[in-house]
């Protein structure tokens, strides 16, 4: 089967960098995502990664190593707002190319004054 | 643009008792998705249809849980009887095409009693 993992909790202050990592385990790969999640919110698309490599958009950024199987979100100049469930996705490679994403368990980042 | 529209936000039910979700997702999407998200869990992937088909119903608990999207719009999804560990927010997502990013909405959050 597919799994992801990533931490349980995250704490940081406000103003500072911190950076949330996914491993996966997947028999096959069509690329990394991460969703956001406030708090009984909907969660929102962040960013996605098929390549290697840094993505920046804003204040955020993720990296994807393919041969590592690893992946990571990097969260800088922390606001209060940022506090929220994290989730790194990938696409189900057994299903063909349908795109059910499969979603780690979620890390929970609290941001401090 | 309107986002994903999900009703009832809340519902408190019996076991045994059955409900419905519906779900309006963002015009001209032609993917949708119902997810089940347990409090502390990622969200799961429960049924995903495109257009009016189903495209994967595998881990949809088919002998108490049904789903129906007509006429390629609207979606709702039906819990008969419910069981307690069925509480859970039911998340509903669209997407513009099989593989791009996922629209959700603010769920549907059920306890059972």
């Amino acid at each position: 089967g597919q799994s992801l993992e990533q931490p349980s909790e995250v704490t940081a202050v406000e103003g500072a960098i911190v950076q949330i990592n996914c491993t996966y385990q997947t028999s096959g790969f069509y690329g990394l995502s991460w969703y956001q999640q406030h708090d009984g919110g909907a969660p929102t698309f962040l960013s996605y990664n098929a390549l290697d490599g840094l993505e920046e958009t804003g204040r955020f950024s993720s990296f994807l190593s393919r041969s590592d199987s690893y992946g990571y979100l990097l969260l800088q100049e922390l606001q209060m707002k940022d506090s929220a469930s994290y989730f790194c996705a990938v696409r189900d490679p057994d299903s063909g190319n349908t795109g059910k994403l499969i979603f780690g368990q979620g890390t929970t980042l609290q941001v401090k004054p | 643009e309107a986002g994903v529209a999900q009703s009832p936000r809340y519902k408190i039910i019996e076991k045994r008792q059955s409900v419905a979700f519906w779900c309006n997702p963002i015009s001209g999407h032609a993917t949708l998705y119902w997810y089940q998200q347990i409090l502390g869990q990622g969200p799961k992937l429960l049924i995903q249809f495109q257009n009016n088909g189903v495209v994967d119903d595998s881990q949809l608990p088919k002998d108490r849980f049904s789903a129906e999207r007509l006429k390629g719009v609207d979606s709702t999804l039906k819990i008969q009887p419910a069981k307690l560990e069925d509480s859970a927010v039911y998340l509903c997502a669209s997407s513009p095409h099989l593989t791009g990013e996922l629209f959700f909405g603010e769920g549907s959050r059920l306890t059972v009693l």
